[in-house]
């Protein structure tokens, strides 16, 4: 059965801090990892991520993958309190059918 | 810029009822997904489809549920004679359609049964 474990399942931090989140995957016909963050209503797109050790970033926040070890890890730079959300991460299938198989989530609080 | 649209936005039926919840995809897009968020749980994938095919419902319950995607108009995902275990929040996400393209979500539709 495919599955994909986030941790941790919550992190409070205090603004500027620095985060790491940690997504690992084990998912059949793999074609790409995707984050999202959901702030109690649709998750928003972050990250899709296809190749091996290519990081993508946008702003303060970056992400990675790794394809040998399967997972990949979200960083947050400078963190502030609009940074607290729900992440999620989810695994592509690719073959016939592209569904997307979700971590639980990690519950991040920014505190000022 | 109108991405995903779902309605209703809060939906309450009691036991027995029927619960139909309607998704439009993005502009463009010939792809529809549904997912359901239980409490304390991730997204969960129900079905996958394209207009008036079913793609892949493997994640779908086998009885009182169903989803189709006409030719016009938007996805309805129906849930007959809801029981309270069908309480969640439901999601709808639309994709392009090309290979690995990533999927957008709607607001979701939160369904409490009574």
């Amino acid at each position: 059965e495919d599955k994909v474990v986030q941790s941790p399942l919550s992190l409070v931090v205090h603004e500027g801090d620095t985060v790491t989140l940690n997504c690992s995957y084990e998912v059949t016909n793999f074609r790409s990892l995707l984050w999202y963050k959901q702030e109690k209503k649709a998750p928003t797109f972050l990250f899709m991520l296809t190749s091996s050790g290519i990081e993508k970033k946008s702003g303060r926040l970056s992400s990675i993958l790794d394809k040998k070890e399967l997972f990949s890890i979200l960083n947050i730079t400078a963190t502030q309190t609009g940074d607290s959300a729900v992440y999620l991460c989810a695994a592509l299938s690719g073959g016939s059918n592209y569904k997307l198989t979700f971590g639980k989530g990690t519950l991040l609080t920014v505190n000022p | 810029n109108a991405g995903v649209m779902q309605n209703p936005r809060h939906l309450v039926r009691r036991r027995g009822q029927e619960a139909r919840l309607r998704c439009s995809p993005m502009k463009g897009h010939s792809h529809v997904y549904w997912y359901r968020q239980l409490p304390e749980e991730g997204l969960k994938f129900m079905v996958y489809l394209q207009k008036e095919n079913i793609i892949d419902e493997s994640g779908m319950p086998k009885e009182r549920f169903s989803a189709e995607f006409p030719k016009e108009g938007p996805s309805i995902l129906r849930i007959q004679q809801v029981v309270r275990g069908d309480s969640a929040a439901y999601f709808c996400a639309s994709s392009l359609g090309l290979a690995g393209e990533e999927q957008f979500f709607g607001p979701g539709t939160r369904l409490t049964v009574l």
